[in-house]
């Protein structure tokens, strides 16, 4: 069975370029959720999407992040414009629902971003 | 607010030592809680997680979980690491229908 898919894995841009990862959840999950990682600060919960819907976007940072779920298999997070503090891995997870957001989160091999 | 504490960064043990990795967390409520582990380059995956019941739970790869209320503490164990352990290991908490919250994550190093 497929994973989690992201794309791309590693993207390099410069300072004020648009970033757009992207995922694609297993199919059957109604939950989605995009997390950073980083040396300082670890794994950080940015938004997370139930039945498509945003349920809560309080860890995105900063008005220069948005993300959209248009179907419940594809996913996008987009930074505009970048910067090199968010240079980063970037997550998205899925999971099956039946208890809310507790269950099992299957993770995607991540999006590495490096803002130049 | 629930949070995690995971008592050091990196952690290093002799192949065929006994692996603890300790945990500490705080909620309002009866939480869940997990142990991933990260190979370097790839996503988290889960090893075991403590729900409700049994409160010594085992994982994938040998390894053990004992949830204790009275200390809000679930630490990892594993009798025998193996160089295959190498890893980040991450222990979260999500008390019951909210969000989950990782830990800072520990590094285990295992020796030849």
């Amino acid at each position: 069975d497929a994973g989690v898919i992201q794309s791309p894995r590693h993207e390099v841009t410069e300072m004020g370029q648009e970033v757009t990862l992207r995922c694609k959840p297993i199919s059957g999950h109604d939950y989605l959720f995009w997390y950073r990682q980083t040396m300082m600060r670890g794994l950080e919960l940015l938004i997370y999407f139930n039945n498509n819907v945003p349920i809560d976007d309080s860890g995105m940072p900063e008005d220069r992040f948005s993300a959209k779920m248009p179907n419940a298999s594809f996913s996008t997070l987009k930074i505009q414009p970048s910067e090199p503090r968010d240079s980063a891995v970037y997550f998205c997870a899925s999971s099956l629902g039946g208890g809310g957001v507790a269950g099992e989160l299957f993770f995607g091999e991540g999006s590495r971003l490096t803002v130049l | 607010a629930q949070s995690v504490t995971q008592l050091g960064s990196h952690v290093s043990v002799s192949e065929g030592a006994l692996v603890l990795l300790r945990c500490n967390y705080s909620s309002s409520v009866p939480p869940y809680l997990f142990w991933y582990v990260q190979y370097p380059n790839q996503g988290l995956q889960l090893l075991l997680k403590y729900t409700t019941g049994a409160t010594l739970v085992k994982g994938i790869n040998g390894f053990e979980a004992e949830f204790k209320k009275s200390e809000t503490s679930f630490h990892l164990t594993k009798p025998s690491a193996h160089m295959s352990d190498a890893a980040e290991y991450f222990c979260a908490v999500s008390p019951r229908g909210q969000k989950v919250t990782f830990g800072i994550g520990t590094k285990l190093q295992v020796i030849p």
